[in-house]
Order: structure tokens, then C-alpha cells, then sequence
């Protein structure tokens, strides 16, 4: 069975700071990884997709890892902003059955 | 492009009540998946659909059902309402099959069981 971990629950840091975000699987049968944020109350926003193949991707100030081997994947965000608070999930899609399984998050705030 | 929709946003129901929800998803996306999100279990898989036919499910109980019409809308419901199925319902669309599984979600529809 497939278990996701995000570590840490919460981080707080100050606008400007470079931060990492970690998301940790048990399961290396992946088919995809998705990164998404979700404000209070809201739905989810897809942020990056890493397929199984692919090591990275890029879009803007983001930019996610994925490594297989070691089963991590990472949310590198750059010069964050106040903007930015929100809580930041990741998910695997399973290779196998193809079922996606999602982290707890990772709440972030970025004060001014 | 319209993004994924899902109506009612909002939702009040008493418990043993039965309730349908109801997903629309971006157009030209087959798949639509289901989830629930609750602050002590956090985002868990219901059912996913692909072209009207169930591909997964996930460990819910048979009051969780849920059907995808030709034009790949997707209804989900729950039957017997309990106090503890009160949460966000999240509704996904992707392309699905080889086009791939990228998941873009609707706003959710808020249940709350009273």
C-alpha cells in the first residue's frame, strides 16, 4: 500500500527566503507526481506534474525533484512571498493500480 | 476553457439522508476521480471513472457510489448519511488513458451532516 509523508507539517519563514518542501513514498511503482497548493477552504491548484520518467520540472520561481530510487521528491520554491502561503500537497498516482494517495501538506506562511 | 465545476458548492443534510453530488470536467477529459477531505484523515481516493466505467475505488463503504455519463459528467452518492461523512468533496478531471493523468480539481462541494 502506498503511504506519502510531508514533512515538516507547517513552516513559517520570511518573504525573500529560498525553502524546500519535502514529500516521501514507499511505493518506487509510480506513474505520476503531482504537486498542487490549496488555499483555506478551497480546491486544489496543480502546480507541476513530474512523470515517472522524468527527474524535474520548472515553472517559474518552483521548480520539483523527483527520485525514485530514494522515494522523495522535493517543492524547491524560490524568493517566496506573502503570496505563497498556502498548504502545499503532493501526490503519487500508482503505476499498478492506479490509484492516487496524497500527503497531509505542508502549510506554509511567508511573512512580510 | 472552463475549469472543472461541481454543484452545489454548499450542502446541509440530516444523517440517514441521501445525497448526490455532481462533477463537471473540463472539456475533453475522460477521467474524473472523487475524494474526500476531512481535517483528521486529510485527502482520501474515492472512485475514479474513465469513459463511464469504474477504473478504481478506493476503501469507502457501499453507501459511496457514484456513476460518469457519455459526456463524462460524474455524479457521486452517498446514501445513509452519518455524521462523520461531513467534508470537501473534491472533484478531478484528467485527459486519462495515454493522454495522461494530470489531475486539475473543481472547488469542491462543502456536506456537512447534521
Amino acid at each position: 500500500k502506498q503511504e506519502v509523508t510531508q514533512i515538516p507539517a507547517a513552516l513559517s519563514v520570511p518573504e525573500g527566503e529560498n525553502l524546500v518542501l519535502n514529500c516521501s513514498f514507499t511505493d518506487s511503482a509510480i506513474y505520476n507526481l503531482q504537486w498542487f497548493r490549496q488555499d483555506p477552504g478551497k480546491g486544489l491548484t496543480s502546480l507541476l506534474l513530474i512523470q515517472s520518467s522524468q527527474r524535474e520540472q520548472t515553472s517559474g520561481r518552483l521548480n520539483a525533484s523527483l527520485d525514485k530510487s530514494s522515494g522523495r521528491s522535493t517543492l524547491y520554491i524560490a524568493a517566496s512571498q506573502p503570496g505563497d502561503s498556502a498548504t502545499y500537497l503532493c501526490a503519487m498516482r500508482d503505476a499498478n493500480a492506479g490509484k492516487s494517495t496524497f500527503g497531509d501538506g505542508t502549510t506554509l506562511t511567508v511573512k512580510p | 476553457k472552463a475549469g472543472v465545476t461541481q454543484t452545489p458548492r454548499y450542502l446541509i443534510k440530516t444523517r440517514g439522508q441521501q445525497v448526490t453530488l455532481s462533477c463537471s470536467p473540463i472539456s475533453g477529459h475522460r477521467s474524473v476521480s472523487w475524494y474526500q477531505q476531512t481535517p483528521g484523515q486529510g485527502l482520501q481516493f474515492l472512485f475514479e471513472y474513465f469513459s463511464e466505467t469504474q477504473r478504481n475505488k478506493g476503501n469507502f463503504p457501499g453507501r459511496f457510489s457514484g456513476r460518469q455519463f457519455s459526456n463524462s459528467r460524474s455524479e457521486m452518492n452517498v446514501s445513509t448519511l452519518e455524521l462523520g461523512d461531513s467534508a470537501l468533496y473534491l472533484c478531478a478531471s484528467s485527459l486519462g488513458g495515454l493522454a495522461g493523468y494530470e489531475q486539475y480539481f473543481g472547488p469542491g462541494t462543502r456536506l456537512t451532516v447534521t
